[in-house]
């Protein structure tokens, strides 16, 4: 069935430093990714997304690079702040409400 | 202002006896989704509601149930809880049906099966 893969699981950055996280699906039908944040005692919220036809797409500190040959996409942050920290998911959609998500990658980012 | 919000936050219920949790929504969307996460897992989706309508997962177990009695609230119900169904509930919300909607999503329920 559907599969969403993300790693790393944690990931613990110095503050001004960038961050990477990377996601694999398994259906290559799938054309859209949203990330999400989940904040400590909060439900996720949605940051950024992409669709299939795009390769890349940036707001501001943060990116999302999508390779559809490889099917893989990564969520990047730059210039980490403290207030980035947080459990971060991908997910994954093919025309449809349904989104499979990742396990989450729990991202420190030390002052 | 929260647009989504669970109650309670923490439930701890015992093995066997139904425990229903509570979703309710400002924005008027018109579909309300639940999803359960395991620690250290991604969120699985349970079923969700365009609507009125009801629309199950296959892979959801019948001891999940829902109610929906109006566009601002839903509820789920666990009829004979497990100690396998300890984990925390996500409520989401989006607009429509369709391909790319954004979801919001509240704050979840924290569920303990003793």
């Amino acid at each position: 069935g559907e599969n969403v893969e993300q790693h790393p699981s944690t990931l613990s950055v110095q503050e001004g430093d960038s961050a990477v996280i990377k996601c694999t699906y398994s259906d290559s039908a799938s054309n859209y990714f949203p990330w999400y944040k989940q904040e400590l005692g909060k439900g996720p919220q949605l940051i950024i997304d992409i669709r299939s036809n795009v390769g890349e797409k940036k707001d501001q500190r943060i990116a999302v690079t999508l390779n559809k040959t490889a099917k893989h996409f990564s969520l990047h942050i730059t210039e980490t702040q403290p207030e980035d920290s947080a459990v971060y998911f991908c997910a994954a959609s093919r025309r449809s409400y349904k989104l499979i998500f990742g396990s989450g990658t729990r991202l420190l980012v030390r002052p | 202002d929260a647009m989504v919000i669970q109650n309670p936050r923490y439930q701890v219920t015992q093995f066997g006896k139904p425990v229903t949790l509570s979703c309710s929504q400002t924005l008027n969307h018109n579909v309300m989704y639940w999803y359960q996460q395991k620690s250290s897992q991604a969120p699985k989706l349970l079923f969700h509601y365009y609507d009125k309508d009801f629309n199950n997962e296959a892979d959801t177990p019948d001891n999940f149930q829902s109610r929906r009695p109006n566009t601002s609230f839903c509820f789920l119900d666990i009829r004979s809880p497990g100690l396998g169904d300890a984990a925390m509930y996500l409520c989401a919300t989006s607009r429509d049906h369709g391909w790319m909607e954004k979801l919001f999503f509240g704050s979840g329920t924290q569920l303990s099966v003793l």
